[in-house]
């Protein structure tokens, strides 16, 4: 298997410019996760989906932040306007169900300046 | 909400020794914790998996223990190599929501 795969894996774009970062989780997997991680805060949980659906969106930081999944093999995570306080790296994970091991794709790195 | 600590938050040994990296969190109703290690400018590798039904899990030179009631687990490596340097994380599952440590940074100097 391919693993979880992110794409791009590194973004540079200028203030209040749209980004959108895309994952494809393992197949089979139904849960999905994404998380950002900075150097102050760690990772964070941002959101999670269960067969697509997203289930707890609390650690979405503001409303410019939006999350998708369509289907079972995409995902993506939109920032519009993005922000310099954005700058991250963003990681997409999952899982085949509750309780099994987190699966974890190289991350996209985002600069906004 | 989850609290995870990890302790300590950097720690340097010589080749060859054995190490106990600590994880502790303050919610006991857990589905299972993880353990990872990060390299620098990389993703999260899984080390181990332990169950909330489970004592310990061992792969390797990596012993993973959980004491659930405590509210603490400990990641034990053996014979430690240069190798082994990178960034260990716990994650706690509550649920589906994972909540991770800020992590331990190891250097295991040759």
């Amino acid at each position: 298997d391919a693993g979880v795969i992110q794409s791009p894996r590194h973004e540079v774009t200028e203030m209040g410019q749209e980004v959108t970062l895309r994952c494809k989780p393992i197949s089979g997997h139904n849960s999905l996760f994404w998380y950002r991680q900075t150097m102050m805060r760690g990772l964070e949980l941002l959101i999670y989906f269960n067969n697509n659906v997203p289930i707890d969106d609390s650690g979405m930081p503001e409303d410019r932040f939006s999350a998708k999944m369509p289907n079972a093999s995409f995902s993506t995570l939109k920032i519009q306007p993005s922000e310099p306080r954005d700058s991250a790296v963003y990681f997409c994970a999952s899982s085949s169900y509750t309780g099994f091991a987190l699966h974890f794709g190289n991350g996209t790195r985002l600069t906004v300046t | 909400k989850q609290e995870v600590t990890q302790i300590p938050a950097a720690l340097s040994v010589p080749e060859g020794e054995n190490l106990v990296l600590n994880c502790s969190f303050t919610d006991s109703a857990i589905y299972n914790l993880q353990w990872f290690r990060q390299d620098p400018g990389k993703g999260l590798t899984s080390l181990l998996l332990i169950q909330s039904s489970q004592r310990e899990q061992t792969s390797g030179r990596l012993n993973a223990s959980l004491d659930k009631s405590s509210g603490r687990s400990t990641l034990y490596i053996a014979a430690s190599q240069p190798g082994d340097s990178a960034t260990y994380l716990c994650a706690v599952n509550n649920n589906n929501d994972m909540r991770f440590g800020a992590g331990t940074r190891l250097t295991v100097k040759p």
